[in-house]
C-alpha cells in the first residue's frame, strides 16, 4: 500500500529557508506514472498547490513562490523534498506531499502532513 | 481569498442530503472536466472522494456523488451519517500558470 511521509523542521525563523522531504513507501518513486507534488494549508485556511516533479527531475511550480522554490528528487532513497526560501510568517502552514498520477488531474494518496511554523 | 468559491458550512440531520457547490471561472471548472473533491477529518490528511467531475475514488461509497453545469461543481452526499462530518475541499485543474487551485473549504455539520 502506497504511503507517503513528510518530515522536517517544525520551525523555521523568518527570512531562512524551509526545507522538507517526503518518503514514498510501497512504490517507486521512479515510476514513469506519477507525478509528486507540495500542497499546503495555511492554519485555518484552504488548500493551495506548491508544484509538483516527475522522476525525471522536470518541474512546474505556482507562480506564487516560484521564485523562493525548489522541488528536487533522490531516486536512491525513494525521496522528493521541497526547499522554500526567504520564509516570511505567511508561510506558517501544515505541508503536505502527495502523488498524481500522469493523465489525472487529482491528488491520492497524501501524506499525513507535518506543521511548519516560521518564528523568530 | 481562494480561487474557487465554496460555502463556508453546511448542515444536515443523518439520512439527509447535502449539496456543497464550488464555483469557479471557464478557465478552470467551466473549462475541464477535471474537478475533484477532498474530504478531510480534524487532524488528518485530506481524502480523494470523487475526480473528473463524477467518478467516485475507491473507498467511498455511492453516498456521495459529484456532477457539474457551467462553472460550478457540486457535490452531494445522501443518507448523511455522523462519519461524513468533515471538511471537504473542492479543486480544479485550470489553464493559468497556477495550474491547481482549490475551493476554501466547506465545513459539513450533521446535525
Amino acid at each position: 500500500q502506497l504511503q507517503l511521509q513528510e518530515s522536517g523542521p517544525g520551525l523555521v525563523k523568518p527570512s531562512e529557508t524551509l526545507s522538507l522531504t517526503c518518503t514514498v513507501s510501497g512504490d517507486s518513486i521512479s515510476s514513469s506514472i506519477y507525478y509528486w507534488g507540495w500542497i499546503r494549508q495555511p492554519p485555518g485556511k484552504g488548500l493551495e498547490w506548491i508544484g509538483s516533479i516527475y522522476y525525471s527531475g522536470s518541474t512546474y511550480y505556482n507562480p506564487s513562490v516560484k521564485s523562493r522554490v525548489t522541488i528536487s528528487v533522490d531516486t536512491s532513497k525513494n525521496q522528493f523534498s521541497l526547499k522554500l526560501s526567504s520564509v516570511t510568517a505567511a508561510d506558517t502552514a501544515v505541508y503536505y506531499c502527495a502523488r498524481r498520477d500522469l493523465g489525472e488531474y487529482c491528488f491520492d494518496p497524501w501524506g499525513q502532513g507535518t506543521l511548519v511554523t516560521v518564528s523568530s | 481569498q481562494s480561487a474557487l468559491t465554496q460555502p463556508a458550512s453546511v448542515s444536515g440531520s443523518p439520512g439527509q442530503s447535502i449539496t456543497i457547490s464550488c464555483t469557479g471561472t471557464s478557465s478552470d471548472v467551466g473549462g475541464y472536466d477535471y474537478v475533484s473533491w477532498y474530504q478531510q477529518h480534524p487532524g488528518k490528511a485530506p481524502k480523494l472522494i470523487i475526480y473528473d467531475v463524477s467518478n467516485r475514488s475507491s473507498g467511498f461509497s455511492s453516498r456521495f456523488s459529484g456532477s457539474k453545469s457551467g462553472n460550478t461543481a457540486s457535490l452531494t452526499i445522501s443518507g448523511l451519517q455522523a462519519e461524513d462530518e468533515a471538511d471537504y475541499y473542492c479543486s480544479s485543474y485550470t489553464s493559468s500558470s497556477t495550474n491547481w487551485v482549490f475551493g476554501g473549504g466547506t465545513k459539513l455539520t450533521v446535525l
